[in-house]
């Protein structure tokens, strides 16, 4: 099967420009979420996307926000970045919302200068 | 910050001996899972224990898990170069929190 498949893989920001960046869930998969990994702060959960609506967020400002499609691909946005923003971020899917495992994509490399 | 915290921080091996490194959480939890970064890349999931268990093997891995110490380890056994990787635990705390909470991972080099 195919995996988590994320865009773009590296991306070179300036502070105080938005982004965006985009996760397509392994097929049949309907939860998506998306982690934060810095090496000041390792991993950390950002939100959980199922049937289109956010039903789980970690603690990160309202700049950190995304939305999910009805093909389940899911987005997430920062907007106004911060040097601290640079991290690899991380999409995980699931075939559904059971506290089982997840398969995670390659990340996309964020690099806020 | 982390959730858990693993130990150590940094491991190195060489080929054909075991690594072993623990993890400690510290509220009660449905299940732990164990995941693999290869520098930088996405993680693999490895193994999954529930908390109602307390030993579970997958190849050349062995997870066991003590609830009353809040703590768990990985084995895994006759290592090989390509085991060289970050590994992670991550707990989820609830039934129906579908969020990892991850530990800060162990560094694990293993020389030829």
């Amino acid at each position: 099967k195919a995996g988590v498949t994320q865009t773009p893989r590296y991306l070179i920001k300036t502070r105080g420009q938005q982004v965006t960046l985009s996760c397509s869930p392994i097929s049949g998969h309907r939860s998506v979420s998306w982690y934060q990994q810095t090496p000041g702060q390792g991993l950390q959960f950002l939100f959980e996307y199922f049937s289109e609506t956010q039903r789980n967020k970690g603690n990160f400002p309202g700049r950190f926000s995304g939305r999910q499609f009805s093909n389940s691909r899911s987005e997430m946005n920062v907007s106004t970045l911060e040097l601290g923003d640079s991290a690899l971020y991380l999409c995980a899917s699931s075939l559904e919302r059971a506290s089982g495992s997840a398969d995670f994509g390659p990340g996309t490399r964020l690099t806020v200068t | 910050s982390q959730q858990g915290e693993e130990d150590p921080q940094a491991l190195s091996i060489q080929e054909g001996e075991n690594a072993t490194m623990n993890c400690s959480y510290k509220t009660s939890i449905n299940n732990l899972q164990w995941y693999r970064q290869n520098s930088g890349r996405g993680l693999v999931h490895l193994i999954l224990i529930r908390s109602n268990e307390r030993e579970k093997h997958s190849g050349r891995l062995r997870v066991t898990l003590d609830t009353s110490k809040k703590s768990s380890s990985l084995l895994i056994t006759a290592s090989r170069a390509a085991d060289t990787a970050s590994y992670f635990c991550a707990t989820v705390y609830r039934t129906n929190d579908y969020k990892l909470s991850f530990g800060a991972g162990t560094t694990v080099t293993v020389r030829a």
